[in-house]
């Protein structure tokens, strides 16, 4: 399995201002997902962010709100932009550890509390 | 189109047996389930690759049925450590690269 961090594990922003959030692995891995889980609720994919290209993005979610970068096969970066109280959430990172197909594992960082004023 | 988990929630004693639910409404590759405590990451519990699989981690087993589209997890013998949220991801047939789409999520409270 892979160990995976993420910084800043918790946030308190201003509304209109933008923080991001790093997720590092121990190891590399081809595919990173980002999360975002609200309170009391399930997990929602934001974006799919794979080394050497663009991220792809679910519906409902765009790059002006939500960039991400991923430099290389260990680190991304996902900045929520603009921010208001409804991206009050827990952003989590994800990767799938090994690419021997679709049966990969899904691992998840300890996620970034996130609360806009 | 997010698939439904059922029961909701759900309160045992220690040492009784639960049965949770994962239903989809399109055709599946896989089934993951996870578990998650309050203010952690979710942690993997096992994978459902085939139908009519069922895969086992200590007390805690899961079934697959490929032709109904949907899991089912099975807590037995419930233990304290049980408590939690269990998700429910499932990886369907027709998407692409491994994405997840995980259902709402099933409460579990087990009390001594």
């Amino acid at each position: 399995s892979a160990v995976i961090s993420q910084k800043p594990s918790r946030d308190i922003c201003q509304r209109g201002t933008s923080l991001t959030i790093q997720c590092q692995v121990d190891s590399q891995v081809t595919m990173m997902f980002w999360y975002r889980q609200q309170p009391g609720q399930s997990l929602t994919l934001i974006a799919t962010a794979n080394q050497g290209s663009e991220a792809t993005y679910e519906s409902g979610f765009v790059i002006d709100k939500f960039p991400i970068s991923r430099p290389n096969l260990t680190f991304s970066t996902l900045t929520v932009s603009n921010m208001s109280p409804e991206d009050s959430s827990i952003y989590l990172c994800s990767v799938v550890s090994y690419s021997y197909g679709r049966s990969d594992t899904q691992y998840f960082g300890p996620g970034t509390r996130l609360t806009v004023l | 189109q997010q698939p439904v988990q059922s029961p909701q929630a759900v309160i045992l004693r220690e040492g009784e047996d639960a049965v949770i639910n994962c239903s989809s409404s399109k055709a599946l590759y896989s089934v993951h389930w996870y578990r998650q405590k309050h203010g952690e990451a979710p942690v993997f519990l096992m994978i459902l690759l085939k139908g009519g699989e069922q895969k086992g981690h200590e007390k805690i087993s899961a079934s697959f049925n490929e032709k109904k589209q949907q899991s089912s997890l099975y807590l037995t013998a419930s233990q304290l450590s049980y408590s939690g949220t269990y998700f429910c991801g499932t990886l369907w047939r027709e998407a692409a690269g491994n994405k997840l789409t995980f259902g709402g999520g099933t409460r579990v409270l087990v009390k001594p």
